[in-house]
């Protein structure tokens, strides 16, 4: 079964360092790869995903994330934090295949908080 | 905005009774997903239907049930409520399996 782990339930950083939110899955086939972006009181928001293709994916609001197959690994990254990227950063997988349904399976979620 | 509207946003209700959830998705998608957020378990996803048939289920409960409608509509229905069902029940909409989900606001059920 396809699962999610995302390393650090909380992470900090100050406004303008780099952010690194981690995530590894656990698959038998490499999954579609997502991440997702959840402020207060909202739904959650795509940030990037990857299906296929280039390996290092540019998504919304200057993240990206890097496919690393032979660590079963997709981090987002962001140069430089801004105040405004606090919020909840929820990494998902799909099956892909024939038969995919879509659904999503989540990690637990990185709250990400940064510092003025 | 996403463009999938969730009702109500709030629902507040006590032990044993049942409430509906409603999900209108965007435009053109046929696709809808149910997901559940709890401080627990974390994000879940429920079931998924598409074009009115059921296409796969998750965790859901057995008092739990869903349905989609002909104009696309979906409700999520829950019964015989627990205090543990207290969470966010989020509603995902796309074009078809394996696209992109677009995700609604949320409804937060509280049982008391």
């Amino acid at each position: 079964a396809q699962s999610v782990t995302q390393l650090g339930s909380h992470v900090s950083v100050s406004e303008g360092a780099l952010v690194l939110l981690r995530c590894n899955y656990s698959s038998s086939v490499p999954p579609y790869l997502f991440w997702y972006v959840q402020y207060p009181n909202q739904g959650l928001q795509l940030l990037l995903k990857y299906t296929t293709g280039a390996t290092l994916v540019k998504g919304i609001n200057g993240f990206e994330a890097e496919f690393k197959k032979s660590e079963t690994s997709f981090h987002l990254t962001k140069p430089s934090a801004h105040m405004s990227d606090a919020a909840e950063y929820f990494c998902a997988v799909s099956d892909r295949g024939s038969g995919n349904t879509g659904k999503l399976i989540f990690g637990q979620g990185t709250t990400l908080q940064v510092k003025p | 905005d996403s463009g999938v509207t969730q009702t109500p946003k709030h629902l507040i209700t006590a032990t044993g009774q049942r409430v509906t959830l409603r999900c209108s998705p965007r435009s053109g998608d046929l696709s809808v997903y149910w997901y559940q957020q709890s401080l627990d378990q974390g994000l879940q996803f429920l079931i998924q239907y598409y074009n009115g048939e059921e296409r796969a289920k998750g965790n859901i409960l057995e008092r739990f049930s869903a349905q989609q409608f002909p104009d696309l509509h979906s409700e999520l229905n829950l019964s015989s409520l627990e205090l543990g069902d207290s969470a966010l029940y989020f509603c995902a909409s796309s074009v078809d399996s394996g696209n992109i989900q677009y995700f609604g606001a949320g409804t937060r059920l509280s049982v008391l």
